[in-house]
């Protein structure tokens, strides 16, 4: 166990609805990331926070936004959904947003898009 | 530039052997080169990393080989266990900055026992 949670584990919409996929980090970490795993396109970075700002933004669709609260956990919100969304959205934190620091994934939320 | 390329896409070793999955970047500004296992249904777990200061870190069973000039690097399982199948990821980002990490496409890896 990461230590990352991530909710919901599964979930199934169709196309045109929104969703939000929900990550808690583990305790202490202050930087949160969002990656995208599908079978064409691999483990891409969406976009990373630090203790509530945004600091890095990968290729994150203009759909596609995300947020870090102040209790640290953060929310990405997918809407306008089509069928090539469908992905397994990792929720990953690390101590501070210093590369070198070890990056914690969680379980993941599959998404199907129906 | 920001691509990592890595290779086979599966692999299958007999137990006890030497597992080796290799990566190639074309980005010179990367400097962290780690390698992730993920089980399915899991997340990709950290498994060893390697800046480029060094040609070779070993941790347990586990080695990354770098070749800075070449712009590659490896990782060798030895004494291949069946618990060691996995899907295999390598990976590149800048020290510097945000920890943008750069993956590879994976490869699967299947230990017979």
């Amino acid at each position: 166990d990461s230590g990352v949670t991530q909710t919901p584990k599964h979930l199934i919409t169709a196309t045109g609805q929104r969703v939000t996929l929900r990550c808690s980090p583990r305790s202490g970490d202050l930087s949160v990331y969002w990656y995208q795993q599908s079978l064409d396109q691999g483990l891409q970075f969406l976009i990373q926070y630090y203790n509530g700002e945004e600091r890095a933004k990968g290729n994150i669709l203009e759909r596609f936004s995300a947020q870090q609260f102040p209790d640290l956990h953060s929310e990405l919100n997918l809407s306008s959904l089509e069928l090539g969304d469908s992905a397994l959205y990792f929720c990953a934190s690390s101590v501070d947003s210093r590369s070198g620091n070890t990056i914690y994934f969680g379980e993941g939320s599959w998404l199907t898009v129906v | 530039q920001q691509q990592v390329k890595q290779s086979p896409q599966s692999l299958i070793v007999q137990k006890g052997g030497i597992s080796i999955i290799n990566c190639a970047y074309e980005n010179t500004a990367f400097d962290y080169f780690p390698w992730y296992q993920q089980f399915p249904g899991k997340g990709p777990a950290l498994l060893i990393a390697i800046r480029p200061d060094v040609s070779e870190k070993k941790e347990g069973r586990f080695t990354i080989s770098f070749n800075k000039s070449a712009k590659q690097f490896s990782l060798h399982i030895m004494d291949s266990q069946p618990g060691d199948s996995a899907t295999y990821f390598c990976a590149a980002c800048r020290i510097q900055g945000a920890q943008k990490l750069v993956f590879g496409q994976g490869t699967r890896l299947t230990i017979n026992p």
